[in-house]
């Protein structure tokens, strides 16, 4: 059963366009929300994460929005880079504690020139 | 991230080897994670240890097993490999006390297993 559902598999965006990765998950006792990204090579890594208090959450270009009714949650990069091209994982954990996250299937963006 | 280093990197078996990963790290987390990736399947976590003495099951547990040797290390053995554990495998770590939740993983361990 997967609890966290992440799409689309793959993206493809110009340079300067808006990406959007999108997941939705089943438990509602999920409290914590974060994205990871993963460049090739390399283990994934923190990017930005939020929490069900807040709808919105805004580092930099990147932006997590977050529906509670709807089970959802998305994140946008503006102005995407080449730079930005890397897989992202969704993840989701319960009880505030990142001890057991469960994680998306991952996206993998691509950022052309 | 250089604090969690994994070894080997690139490891190429055959069916029924043992075989271990192993995982250090220098971060001073308690917690400490192994989990394997496989193309369009995302994360799966195999096994977690909050400290030396505690040691569960993630969800894909079968036919692994772990050691934790110290804070500091966290080993993963496959007793008899098989060639759908062909995978890549991170450990990471994190740490409860901190202000924010974040595991931090290693580079990884590309595993074949023939």
């Amino acid at each position: 059963q997967q609890q966290v559902k992440q799409s689309p598999q793959s993206l493809i965006v110009q340079k300067g366009g808006i990406s959007i990765i999108n997941c939705a998950y089943e438990n509602t006792a999920f409290d914590y929300f974060p994205w990871y990204q993963q460049f090739p090579g390399k283990g994934p890594a923190l990017l930005i994460a939020i929490r069900p208090d807040v709808s919105e959450k805004k580092e930099g270009r990147f932006t997590i929005s977050f529906n509670k009714s709807a089970k959802q949650f998305s994140l946008h990069i503006m102005d995407s880079q080449p730079g930005d091209s890397a897989t992202y994982f969704c993840a989701a954990s319960i009880g505030g504690s990142n001890y057991k996250l469960t994680f998306g299937k991952g996206t993998l963006l691509t950022v052309n020139p | 991230d250089a604090d969690v280093t994994q070894t080997p990197r690139n490891r190429i078996t055959k069916t029924g080897k043992r075989i271990m990963l192993e995982c250090s790290q220098t971060k001073g987390h308690d917690r400490m994670y192994w989990y394997r990736q496989d193309p369009g399947l995302g994360l799966r976590l195999i096994y977690y240890s909050f400290d030396v003495k505690d040691i569960n099951k993630g969800e894909i547990s079968d036919g692994y097993s772990v050691s934790r040797q110290a804070q500091a290390k966290f080993s993963l053995s496959l007793e008899s490999a098989i060639p759908n554990q062909t995978a890549l495998y991170f450990c990471a770590t994190s740490d409860p006390g901190a202000a924010t939740d974040t595991q931090y993983f290693g580079p990884g361990t590309r595993l074949t297993v023939l």
